[in-house]
């Protein structure tokens, strides 16, 4: 049961246009989701998180958006750059005690010059 | 502030092998998590650890999975006996505590990658 989905396995776009990753989910339980992003050889490292309170948040290029009601965020990437190319990962947890993080599978960004 | 510590980050074993990781977590991080994530998948939770104790370790293939977490400090994950399946990036990851989690995210180690042949 795949309760955080990103159904696109990769994306291209050109540097300095827009990049949008999207992601579905399926637990209205979760509280927070969270992007992460991975080069190879390295570990995850933490972008930006939302809050469900929330229905949008911003940080620099990166902004997320989330659509409650359609259970759908998505990352913004504006303007998109060479070293953004990258696999992100979308994630969901439910605060609270043994809280956890659920993965999607990720997106291949890859970012031409 | 040291990141988290993972060894070692490449291994090759033969299948019916045992290997075993090594993960030091960011000092006074409470919560530590394994991760095991299959090439085109995305990261998945085997065990995750309050200080010393198991709180989470129902994705843990208990048949050929260990792990432990000595005095709440570091942690490894054993693997007695490997199968092809197990090949896979193994990711450890702390956090300071529930509080503070969904803000910052956990923090992840660089990983261990493991080939079984």
């Amino acid at each position: 049961d795949q309760q955080v989905k990103q159904n696109s396995p990769s994306l291209s776009v050109q540097e300095g246009r827009i990049s949008i990753l999207n992601c579905d989910y399926t637990n209205s339980m979760f509280d927070y989701f969270l992007w992460y992003k991975k080069y190879p050889a390295e570990g995850p490292t933490f972008l930006i998180s939302i809050s469900s309170i929330k229905d949008k948040n911003e940080d620099g290029r990166f902004t997320v958006f989330l659509n409650k009601s359609a259970k759908h965020l998505s990352l913004h990437i504006v303007p998109s750059q060479p070293g953004d190319s990258a696999v992100y990962f979308c994630a969901a947890i439910k605060t609270g005690a043994n809280s956890k993080l659920t993965f999607g599978k990720g997106i291949t960004l890859s970012v031409r010059p | 502030e040291a990141g988290v510590a993972q060894s070692p980050r490449y291994k090759i074993i033969e299948k019916r092998q045992s290997v075993a990781f090594w993960c030091n977590p960011i000092s006074g991080h409470a919560t530590l998590y394994w991760y095991q994530q299959i090439l085109g998948q995305g990261p998945k939770l085997l065990i995750q650890f309050q200080n010393n104790g198991v709180v989470d370790d129902s994705q843990l293939p208990k048949d050929r999975f260990s792990a432990e977490r000595l005095k709440g400090v570091d942690s490894t994950l054993k693997i007695q006996p490997a199968k092809l399946e197990d090949s896979a990036v193994y990711l450890c990851a702390s956090s300071p505590g529930t509080g503070a989690l969904s803000r910052y995210g956990y923090t992840f180690g660089s990983g261990t990658r493991l080939t079984v042949v």
